[in-house]
């Protein structure tokens, strides 16, 4: 139980191309859904909070108009890179928390993850 | 002071051995606490987590919480090669950060035949 899929696992795109990445709940309903990123030797940085229905919550110094995030429903978060540049090269991850669970104590359930390379 | 810190590492021990990961968080009113292990390009899996005081067991895993010393630790006894990964410790405060984990830096272990 408790599926997160990604998708896609890895994209490889030109400099200045808006990517989108999905993040869905297979087998439970989250109403919110993490975004992070990771550089290499880095651990994962929050980059925003994803709210079914609602505007994302974004950490200090994430330019929300760069990475724009949707979370239509409650098995669905997505985030484009917009015009997406080498330097936002990086694995983004996802997590989800069960909403029928969502108490303190319970864990995030992550994607597989999609490592983004911009040439 | 960063938010929640782990031993550098990275930490080698033989196989068979225990391998110990400690973790300590700046904020007094977090409230549960997790560990992840992280292979290589892939991304973190659940190992355990806790919220009291004391120790938790899981198979060969135990996590040790202190709060008054607002430390964490991760036990594993009988390291195998396969342990060896990245073991992130990861930090929810609760309050108006309600849901959102906080990461250590991660320690390497590398548990050697």
């Amino acid at each position: 139980g408790a599926v997160v899929s990604q998708h896609p696992s890895w994209v490889i795109c030109k400099s200045g191309t808006s990517v989108k990445i999905e993040c869905r709940s297979l087998d439970f309903q989250a109403t919110t859904m993490f975004w992070y990123r990771q550089f290499p030797k880095q651990s994962l940085m929050l980059m925003a909070t994803s709210n079914e229905g609602s505007k994302a919550t974004y950490e200090q110094g994430v330019e929300k108009d760069k990475f724009l995030i949707n979370h239509a429903s409650l098995t669905l978060s997505t985030l484009t890179v917009t015009s997406a540049h080498p330097e936002d090269s990086s694995f983004y991850i996802c997590s989800a928390r069960d909403r029928w669970r969502d108490r303190l104590n319970q864990p995030q359930h992550f994607g597989d993850g999609t490592r983004l390379s911009i040439l | 002071q960063k938010e929640v810190e782990q031993n550098s590492g990275p930490l080698s021990v033989p196989e068979g051995a225990i391998a110990s990961l400690n973790c300590t968080y700046s904020d007094r009113g977090s409230q549960s606490f997790f560990w992840y292990r992280q292979y290589s390009g892939k991304s973190p899996e659940l190992i355990m987590f806790i919220y009291s005081n004391g120790d938790k067991e899981d198979g060969r895993f135990t996590a040790q919480l202190n709060k008054a010393s607002q430390y964490v630790s991760l036990l594993i006894r009988d390291s195998q090669p396969s342990d060896s990964a990245t073991y992130l410790c990861a930090v929810n405060k609760g309050g108006t950060s309600y849901g959102k984990l906080t990461f250590g830096q991660g320690t390497i272990l590398t548990v050697h035949p």
